[in-house]
């Protein structure tokens, strides 16, 4: 079946605009995660659906970073007045029933990059 | 001081070798445990997840936790060209955010 799909797959920026990442998750997957990956780096936790409502949006750097999830499915990262220190690969993971036990499902991530 | 450390390598490696990959940690709250390979330019692919203390064998691979001394291991198997790639581990308190070690880069030489 279809995995976890994420666009754009790579974004080039200026700094100072707004981007907008998508991720569509695994049908029936009702968790959903984003994560940051800095080049070298290990995977950066930014938040976490279940369902519609976020119940940990810790990671999120600061209120520059935004996300939503409609109809329990696509989610949107936005990024708004973009920094250098924002680029890296932004990944997208899905999961059953938000339980570890059934694993985390990534998507390839979008590459950002801003200039 | 990082939750979680993890070798970054690089490790080379003869093709039939044992590889045997590390993370430490220091939150005691953790109960699931993840390697995650990462093969260029993808995003990782869950290999195996253990809940608490113990062992888990798949296949060629085995997962270690041992809680008391905070400390993870896989261990791969007879390795394979195929297996080059960048093993992170994850942890989690419960279901939500994992926490990622920063990967180990593996290289398996024919």
């Amino acid at each position: 079946g279809a995995g976890v799909s994420q666009s754009p797959s790579n974004k080039v920026t200026e700094k100072g605009k707004d981007v907008e990442l998508r991720c569509d998750p695994i049908s029936g997957h009702t968790a959903l995660y984003w994560y940051r990956q800095s080049l070298g780096q290990g995977l950066e936790f930014l938040i976490y659906f279940q369902g519609n409502s976020a119940p940990d949006k810790s990671g999120l750097p600061s209120d520059r970073f935004s996300a939503e999830r409609t109809g329990g499915s696509v989610s949107t990262l936005t990024i708004q007045r973009t920094q250098q220190e924002d680029s890296a690969v932004y990944l997208c993971a899905s999961s059953l029933e938000g339980s570890i036990v059934y694993g985390q499902y990534f998507g390839p991530g979008t590459r950002l990059t801003v200039t | 001081q990082k939750e979680v450390e993890q070798d970054p390598g690089p490790l080379s490696v003869p093709e039939g070798a044992i590889v045997s990959l590390n993370c430490t940690y220091s939150n005691s709250a953790f109960q699931y445990f993840m390697w995650y390979r990462q093969y260029s330019r993808k995003g990782p692919e869950l290999l195996m997840y253990t809940y608490s203390s113990g062992n888990k064998e798949d296949g060629r691979f085995t997962a270690q936790v041992d809680k008391s001394s905070k400390y993870i291991s896989l261990f791969i198997r007879d390795s394979q060209p195929s297996d080059s790639a960048t093993y992170l581990c994850a942890m989690n308190t419960n279901a939500g955010k994992s926490t990622f070690g920063d990967g180990t880069t593996l290289t398996v030489k024919p």
